[in-house]
C-alpha cells in the first residue's frame, strides 16, 4: 500500500526550531516528488514547496522561501519540513503529499502534522 | 499569479440531493485542476484530476467537469460520508494555488 505516515503533534515555543518528517512506503520514493502544503486554524490550503528526493531539487512557493526549509533522505525514505526560528503564525496542521512532477497534482496524502507554537 | 476562486464556502444539502461546487481561474488552466476531499483527523484524498478524471477507489456519484476557467464539482446524490470540506487546486504552473474550500454539511 502506497502511504505517507507524518510525525506525531508538536508543542513549541516562539524562537524554538522544528523539523517534522514524512516517511514514504509503497513506492520508488525517488521517482516521486514530495510537496509541502499549510492549513492554518479555520483556513484554507497553501502550497509551501516541493523535493524531488532523487536529486534533491527543492522548489519553493515565494510565500515561505527563507522561512522554511525542505529536505530529504532517500536512504530511510523520509522527507523533512524544518524551521530554524518558530512564530506563533506557523502554528497549523503541516500535511506532506507526493507528486508525479513539480508542478502536479497531489495523489497520495500523510495524515498532517499539527504544529502549535505558543509562549 | 493565478487566483482560485470557489463557491459556495458552504452549503447545506439533504441525503440523496445532487450538490455542485464551482472553481473559477482568474486566467486559463487548461484542464489543469483537481478536487480533495477533507475531514477532520483524516488523510486528504484525490477525487478528480484533470478536471474530469475520477481517481481510482472514488465513487462514480462524484464528477468534474470544466476546461479554461470555469469548473465544477459535482456529487450525484448526497451521502453522510462525504460531509467534508472539498478544495479545488490548479496545476497547470506554479505556484500551485488551492481554492478556499467548499463545506458540506447534511440538512
Amino acid at each position: 500500500e502506497v502511504q505517507l505516515v507524518q510525525s506525531g503533534a508538536e508543542v513549541k515555543k516562539p524562537g524554538e526550531s522544528l523539523k517534522i518528517s514524512c516517511e514514504a512506503s509503497g513506492y520508488k520514493f525517488t521517482s516521486y516528488w514530495i510537496g509541502w502544503v499549510r492549513q492554518m486554524p479555520g483556513k484554507g490550503l497553501e502550497w509551501m514547496g516541493v523535493i524531488y528526493p532523487g536529486d534533491s531539487d527543492t522548489r519553493y512557493s515565494p510565500s515561505f522561501q527563507g522561512r522554511v526549509t525542505i529536505s530529504a533522505d532517500k536512504s530511510i525514505s523520509a522527507a523533512y519540513l524544518q524551521w530554524s526560528s518558530l512564530k506563533a503564525s506557523d502554528t497549523a496542521i503541516y500535511y506532506c503529499a507526493r507528486l508525479e512532477g513539480p508542478i502536479d497534482a497531489f495523489d497520495i496524502w500523510g495524515q498532517g502534522t499539527m504544529v502549535t507554537v505558543s509562549s | 499569479d493565478i487566483q482560485m476562486t470557489q463557491s459556495p464556502s458552504s452549503l447545506s444539502a439533504s441525503v440523496g440531493d445532487r450538490v455542485t461546487i464551482t472553481c473559477r481561474a482568474s486566467q486559463g488552466i487548461s484542464n489543469y485542476l483537481a478536487w480533495y476531499q477533507l475531514k477532520p483527523g483524516k488523510v486528504p484524498k484525490l477525487l478528480i484530476y484533470s478536471a474530469s478524471t475520477l481517481q481510482s477507489g472514488v465513487p462514480s456519484r462524484f464528477s468534474g467537469s470544466g476546461s479554461g476557467t470555469d469548473f465544477t464539482l459535482t456529487i450525484s446524490s448526497l451521502q453522510p460520508e462525504d460531509v467534508a470540506t472539498y478544495y479545488c487546486l490548479k496545476y497547470n504552473s506554479g505556484p500551485l494555488t488551492f481554492g478556499g474550500g467548499t463545506k458540506v454539511e447534511i440538512k
